[in-house]
């Protein structure tokens, strides 16, 4: 079974630039989870949709970034204008269903620098 | 806000040696999971442990959890080089929304 799989691995940036991250989860998986990864600290939550919609987007700094799941299957985060403390790594994840036992399953991040 | 603090921040220890790591939580709690994630890398779930469970075992992990106090430890028994990485407690806030810790980084030394 393919993982999750996400592009690009890395992208540097010069800041007010835009940047879109791809993420394709697990076949049949229909949550799909958004991290934010500063260095030194774990996860934290951006986005999460179930199928094509997004339940939770609280954490999500809406005046620059979109994300979108379009037919419930691959997804896209987007950033516009970058700023420099955006630099950090985008974690994709997705679990078959939401639920507390659900074990999320994680891609191996896209890392972000903005010059 | 991270629910999950893990302790120590960093742990070096020489390979075949017993890894102990502990995490604190602030509120209660269904589940707790472990997570490992190597430099550069995804995360990987490595054991959930019930809120009606004490001790759990996977291999060479061992969780427990002691819901009075709001901590869990993860120990690694046996270590070897490929366990280093940095692990991560996870709970469950608000709507199913799963909060992750700042990690323990972990370095087995040959």
């Amino acid at each position: 079974e393919a993982g999750v799989v996400q592009s690009p691995r890395y992208k540097i940036i010069e800041k007010k630039q835009p940047v879109a991250f791809w993420c394709n989860p697990i076949s049949g998986h229909n949550t799909l989870y958004w991290y934010l990864q500063n260095l030194g600290q774990g996860p934290e939550l951006l986005i999460r949709y179930e199928n094509e919609e997004a339940v939770d987007d609280s954490q999500l700094p809406k005046d620059r970034f979109s994300a979108e799941r379009l037919k419930g299957v691959d997804s896209t985060l987007k950033i516009q204008p970058a700023e420099l403390g955006d630099s950090a790594v985008y974690l994709c994840a997705s679990s078959k269903r939401t639920g507390g036992d659900e074990t999320q399953y994680f891609g191996p991040g896209t890392r972000l620098l903005v010059l | 806000s991270q629910q999950g603090e893990e302790d120590p921040q960093a742990l070096s220890i020489q390979e075949g040696e017993n890894a102990t790591m502990n995490c604190s939580y602030k509120t209660s709690i269904n589940n707790l999971q472990w997570y490992r994630q190597n430099s550069g890398r995804g995360l990987v779930h490595l054991i959930l442990i019930r809120s009606n469970e004490r001790e759990k075992h996977s291999g060479r992990l061992r969780v427990t959890l002691d819901t009075s106090k709001k901590s869990s430890s993860l120990l690694i028994t046996a270590s070897r080089a490929a366990d280093t990485a940095s692990y991560f407690c996870a709970v469950i806030q608000g709507a199913q929304k799963l909060v992750f810790g700042q990690g323990t980084r972990l370095t087995i030394n040959p």
